[in-house]
């Protein structure tokens, strides 16, 4: 199995401000890695494909990068609706998932 | 669009098997462009891919689940299955069917269903 490594596991933050959590590979995947939003009693979203690339409808404040084994995913500046799970996966092998980022309001 | 709703049991008992099903609207389980897959969640925890089934017939499982799972398609319905056999407490969680799109060696989760809470309890 490939692991994914998140961190931080829980993010406290203010709306407007700017948040990064990071993925990191137990092995390459290339670009191989997608980013979800998960909100309490729903299904995970998709935000984010291929490291890099917006899903259709999603806002522009989202963004993705990195390759290999190290990735960020970026929310600029913080919107009420955003407080939320964030999960990585990568499916360079079988899918596997990250554990998680809880972002919470401060 | 593509949606998809998980049905089956909510309460399995020990040592049973728990059985899903997931009916699709928007596209057809005959489709080539997507694999269709189960994944769970366990309560406040994180996701777990189960296995997924293609068009073709070929499947994958989670090598953790593999010696009980199987996983089916009734195109008839429209619709793909999951059975899971010798459930334990551990197997609780929320059962999510999922579309896994698939272009060129990309792929991706979604959409996705809302999710079914089982239980597995006496």
């Amino acid at each position: 199995d490939i692991q994914l490594t998140q961190s931080p596991s829980s993010l406290s933050a203010s709306v407007g401000d700017r948040v990064t959590i990071t993925c990191h590979a137990s092995q390459d995947i290339t670009d191989f890695l997608n980013w979800y939003q998960q909100k309490p009693g729903e299904a995970p979203k998709l935000l984010i494909y291929d490291a890099s690339n917006l899903e259709t409808g999603v806002p522009s404040r989202f963004s993705g990068r990195g390759s290999g084994t190290d990735f960020t995913f970026t929310i600029s500046s913080l919107q009420p609706e955003d407080f939320a799970t964030y999960f990585c996966q990568q499916y360079d092998k079988l899918p596997t998932f990250g554990q998680g980022t809880k972002l919470e309001i401060k | 669009q593509v949606q998809l709703q998980e049905s089956g049991p909510r309460l399995v008992k020990p040592s049973q098997t728990l059985s899903l099903t997931c009916t699709v609207s928007g596209a057809s389980v005959r489709s080539g462009s997507y694999y269709w897959s189960w994944l769970r969640q366990p309560a406040g925890k994180g996701l777990e891919w189960i296995g997924r089934i293609y068009t073709s017939g070929n499947i994958n499982y989670n090598p953790s689940l593999m010696s009980r799972l199987v996983l089916s398609v009734d195109a008839s319905k429209n619709q793909f299955s999951l059975n899971l056999t010798s459930v334990t407490a551990a197997d609780t969680a929320v059962y999510f069917c999922a579309t896994e799109t698939v272009v060129g060696t990309k792929n991706w989760f979604a959409p996705w269903g809302q999710g079914t809470l089982v239980t597995v309890s006496s």
